[in-house]
């Protein structure tokens, strides 16, 4: 069970508009912690996407978006192109009384129809 | 060009130990936080440990606490994990990864992995 919540899978056709959430709670994204988004294509390491909840870092195109509100956050994909197919994953960062961590959500699965 | 290559990786038996290392290149290691971060058999990722540029933070996953230890030397541009009493759930491919800044930030750059596998 994550820290941080995502859907397991998304979809949509080429060209379209997508979604992932990630959903978090006052230990972590609600308590201020910026939230990060990677990109893992099949069988290569996670490439980071988005950072600070909105950033991104040279050389990812403007059709990735990021987004934070309360205890949630949000990755928008535009223009979906079939290269985007990959598993995408949300960062935070956690501080409770059992100590601070790193945190990642499950993981959201994303397939271009 | 940042370059994180990981190795120490193999077949472990249950309860035995393993140490993983991670060579850094392409940037000034000492002012960076690095992380560990691994990935079990058709799984998603779960941070394992970070450690501040200086080892004055460092932080682990509730399922290795007590079991592993992160460490670096600043001088050889190495990130250091001594695992302990491995176990079966421990198998995964495990990332070296580097902060933007410190141990709060974003991990930038990630290495390609070195895959542990606990079987008897």
């Amino acid at each position: 069970q994550s820290v941080l919540t995502q859907p397991p899978s998304v979809s949509g056709a080429p060209g379209q508009r997508v979604t992932i959430s990630c959903t978090g709670s006052s230990s972590n994204i609600g308590a201020g912690y910026d939230v990060h988004w990677y990109q893992q294509l099949p069988g290569t390491a996670p490439k980071l996407l988005i950072y600070g909840n909105s950033n991104r870092p040279s050389g990812v195109p403007d059709r990735f978006s990021g987004s934070k509100s309360g205890t949630s956050a949000s990755l928008a994909i535009t223009g979906l192109q079939a290269e985007d197919e990959a598993d995408y994953y949300c960062q935070s960062y956690d501080s409770s009384l059992s100590g601070s961590k790193v945190v990642f959500g499950g993981g959201t699965k994303l397939t271009v129809l | 060009e940042v370059q994180l290559v990981e190795s120490g990786g193999g077949l472990v038996q249950p309860g035995r130990s393993l140490r993983l290392s991670c060579a850094a290149s392409g940037f000034t290691f000492d002012d960076y936080a690095m992380h560990w971060v691994r990935q079990a058999p058709g799984k998603g990722l779960e941070w394992v440990s970070g450690i501040s540029w200086n080892s004055g933070s460092i932080g682990y996953a509730d399922s290795v606490k007590g079991r592993f230890t992160i460490s670096r030397d600043n001088a050889k541009n190495s990130l250091y994990l001594q695992m302990n009493s491995l176990r079966a759930e421990d198998t995964a491919l495990y990332y070296c990864a580097k902060a933007s800044y410190d141990i709060l930030t974003e991990l930038g750059y990630w290495g390609q992995g070195t895959l542990v596998t606990v079987s008897s």
